[in-house]
């Protein structure tokens, strides 16, 4: 089942803070985050893993709440260059060699001056 | 170090025709991954291969085949091409099989247009 990304789109002033939520109804083992910029490939950002730490990518941390089965990414002051969709792919847990993520339906962020 | 590097990079068919599309992965890799990504379905998984064998595959009809040589260079076929098949076709490649922790990267993809 795929995964469910909140707010769908965010428009930022460069500098200010946003927060991405990436929710699943199964239980997960990790969570990967990408940005996409239009026409170019989803950019790997970070992954966590369940009982691992945040973690964090320049300015751009993530959480994952495993009783919520939840990430959230945090973009703090932001910059132009963060424009882009955000995606989360879950892998749910037992899965195996079988494992694959599930891609969430992406957020848009706009950063502008 | 290169990245996954996708062949062709755009290309336009007519429906009922087939096509294919190359993928290959950062060297060392041996897991490759297929996505379907359209605005209305985003990223749709298609299907796995690891050591030349499919691992996973996705909710896609028969149509949607793919295949990994032995040096993890991999191919999908669509065949019978449909309208609704227009969409950005992604390979992704990773040093193990599954997701299991590992960190996926994406190729540019290729762009198909059915008309």
């Amino acid at each position: 089942q795929q995964p469910v990304q909140s707010p769908q789109a965010v428009i930022l002033r460069e500098g200010e803070d946003a927060v991405i939520n990436c929710s699943s109804s199964k239980a997960l083992y990790s969570v990967h985050w990408y940005r996409q910029k239009h026409g170019e490939a989803p950019v790997f950002l970070m992954i966590l893993l369940k009982g691992g730490e945040q973690m964090r990518h320049e300015k751009i941390s993530a959480s994952f709440n495993e009783k919520k089965q939840q990430s959230s990414l945090y973009l703090t002051a932001s910059q132009l260059s963060y424009s882009g969709t955000y995606f989360c792919g879950t892998e749910v847990t037992g899965a195996g060699t079988a494992s694959k993520l599930t891609f969430g339906t992406g957020t848009r962020l706009q950063v502008t001056l | 170090k290169a990245g996954v590097t996708q062949t062709p990079r755009y290309l336009i068919k007519t429906r009922g025709q087939q096509v294919t599309l190359s993928c290959s992965p950062i060297s060392g890799h041996r897991s490759v991954s297929w996505y379907q990504q359209t605005p209305g379905q985003g990223l749709q998984f298609l299907f796995e291969y690891f050591s030349e064998t499919q691992r996973n595959k996705g909710n896609f009809p028969g149509r949607f085949s793919g295949r990994q040589f032995s040096n993890s260079r991999s191919e999908m076929n669509v065949s019978t091409l449909e309208l609704g098949d227009s969409a950005l076709y992604l390979c992704a490649s990773s040093l193990g099989s599954g997701a299991g922790g590992n960190t996926i990267y994406f190729g540019e993809g290729s762009w198909l247009t059915v008309v």
